[in-house]
């Protein structure tokens, strides 16, 4: 499972509320990114990271923010939760530029 | 920009059935083009890849073949098992004129196989 792990894997929280979901991975690699799946629409990029301090934004980066302080970890912030970001999150690593694409498991968000 | 199409499901087969899921894509350059595969509850798995045209991936008796012609990489297997029921993804990464490092993926589609 490439030493990924998510937390927490399950969460509801109210509209408005701020909400942190965890990606924590074993093996030092540098290239992290977090994606949603949502009916239809597949999985959708929400931000990356290429290392510790270094993100970017993917194609639905608005209302979310990223930190990578350290190499196995790298939190997504939903700052003001809304409706529209219950989704399954998910998080997933590459070892190298080009290699595949590692997920875990997800963390299933519901925002009541 | 980069998109995939992908067939959309569930895709319904007995065991022991042939398999075609259908995936065509829309990118510049030269992309890597991938299948995924997500078990219930758990995280995307790569399934298979092929980096060129002309290239065929396979893994566990799926198989794929990249068509630069008509632009697609279908995911075949010759005897789908109840085992196989999941939701399998199409996608690719852009190659260097297009995008570079991330994957785009396609909606997905459910496969369920029964007895």
């Amino acid at each position: 499972d490439a030493g990924i792990t998510q937390s927490p894997r399950h969460k509801v929280t109210e509209t408005g509320t701020p909400v942190t979901l965890r990606c924590h991975q074993t093996e030092n690699h540098r290239y992290m990114y977090w994606y949603r799946q949502d009916p239809g629409h597949g999985l959708r990029l929400i931000h990356y990271s290429y290392g510790v301090k270094d993100t970017d934004k993917g194609e639905v980066s608005d209302g979310y923010s990223v930190s990578r302080s350290k190499t196995e970890d790298f939190l997504l912030t939903l700052e003001s939760a809304t409706s529209s970001q219950t989704s399954v999150y998910f998080c997933a690593i590459r070892t190298e530029m080009k290699s595949p694409l590692h997920f875990g498991n997800g963390t299933r968000l519901t925002v009541t | 920009g980069d998109s995939v199409t992908q067939m959309e499901g569930p895709v319904t087969l007995s065991e022991e059935a042939f398999l075609t899921i259908n995936c065509t894509y829309t990118a510049t350059g030269y992309p890597s083009l991938f299948w995924y595969v997500q078990y219930p509850g758990e995280g995307l798995q790569l399934l298979l890849k092929a980096t060129k045209a002309d290239d065929k991936g396979s893994n566990k008796g799926f198989e794929a073949t990249y068509r630069k012609e008509t632009t697609s990489f279908h995911l075949e297997k010759g005897s789908v098992q109840v085992s196989d029921s999941a939701v399998y993804f199409c996608a690719l990464r852009g190659g260097p004129e297009g995008g570079g490092n991330k994957l785009t993926f396609g909606t997905g589609t459910q496969l369920k196989v029964e007895l």
